[in-house]
């Protein structure tokens, strides 16, 4: 199975500032024929559904904010939260989706400073 | 609208079943794979598995093998997913997720508690 490991655990963030969450896979993610990285970023709130951000490592979803960004390739990830604002108290959670069984890193906890 | 609407929560003892239904509008059930996933109290994501909706193929997470199965309906664009032999610590939010390249939309979850 594919490992997916986040860094930090968790983070506290003043609001205006910038939050970097890391996504590392213990092997390449890539999918299909043109290799893309099937890499996802969800943001899950309290008593609410995950939310899917971020898909294929880079592609905003539509309705998301763009302080929201995605980097990174082959193994490791970048989730960028520009200028935090207080509604983005969450969880945040990477997926690869390269290889079933597909897996999510342990999370990042990101609140305000 | 894409919606998944979920089957509400349930309370099962040790030992039992449990049968959660996704039933899926705004699009056509087929066109696009169901997963599941679970959060526990205190846990993070946990991937169980996915169920192709037009052929009815399943994959299974190892960690559930044996113990869950995914089916749907087609005539009602509906997903199940059946959990048997229940343990204290399948107590869990289950959820159903579509998948496109990523996971969305997602049910509004489904408690389920095991508890003697």
């Amino acid at each position: 199975d594919i490992v997916m490991t986040q860094s930090p655990d968790s983070l506290a963030v003043s609001l205006g500032e910038t939050a970097t969450i890391n996504c590392k896979s213990s092997q390449r993610v890539v999918y299909g024929p043109k290799n893309r990285d099937a890499l996802g970023w969800y943001q899950h709130k309290s008593g609410q559904p995950p939310k899917l951000l971020i898909n294929w490592a880079s592609t905003r979803q539509s309705g998301v904010p763009d302080r929201f960004s995605g980097s990174g390739s082959g193994t490791d990830f970048i989730l960028t939260i520009s200028s935090l604002q207080a509604e983005d108290v969450a969880v945040y959670y990477c997926q690869q989706y390269s290889l079933s069984p597909q897996t999510f890193g342990q999370g990042t906890k990101v609140e305000l400073k | 609208q894409v919606q998944l609407l979920q089957s509400g929560a349930e309370v099962k003892q040790p030992g039992a079943s449990v049968k959660i239904s996704c039933e899926a509008s705004g699009y056509t059930l087929t066109t696009y794979a169901m997963h599941w996933v679970r959060r526990a109290p205190g846990q993070g994501l946990e991937w169980m598995g996915w169920i192709n909706t037009d052929n009815g193929n399943t994959f299974y997470s190892q960690n559930f093998q044996g113990r869950v199965t995914f089916s749907r309906d087609k005539s009602a664009s509906t997903v199940y997913m059946d959990l048997s032999s229940l343990r204290v610590e399948d107590t869990a939010v289950y959820y159903c997720a579509r998948f496109n390249g990523g996971l969305a939309p997602w049910g509004q979850g489904t408690q389920v508690i095991v508890s003697s």
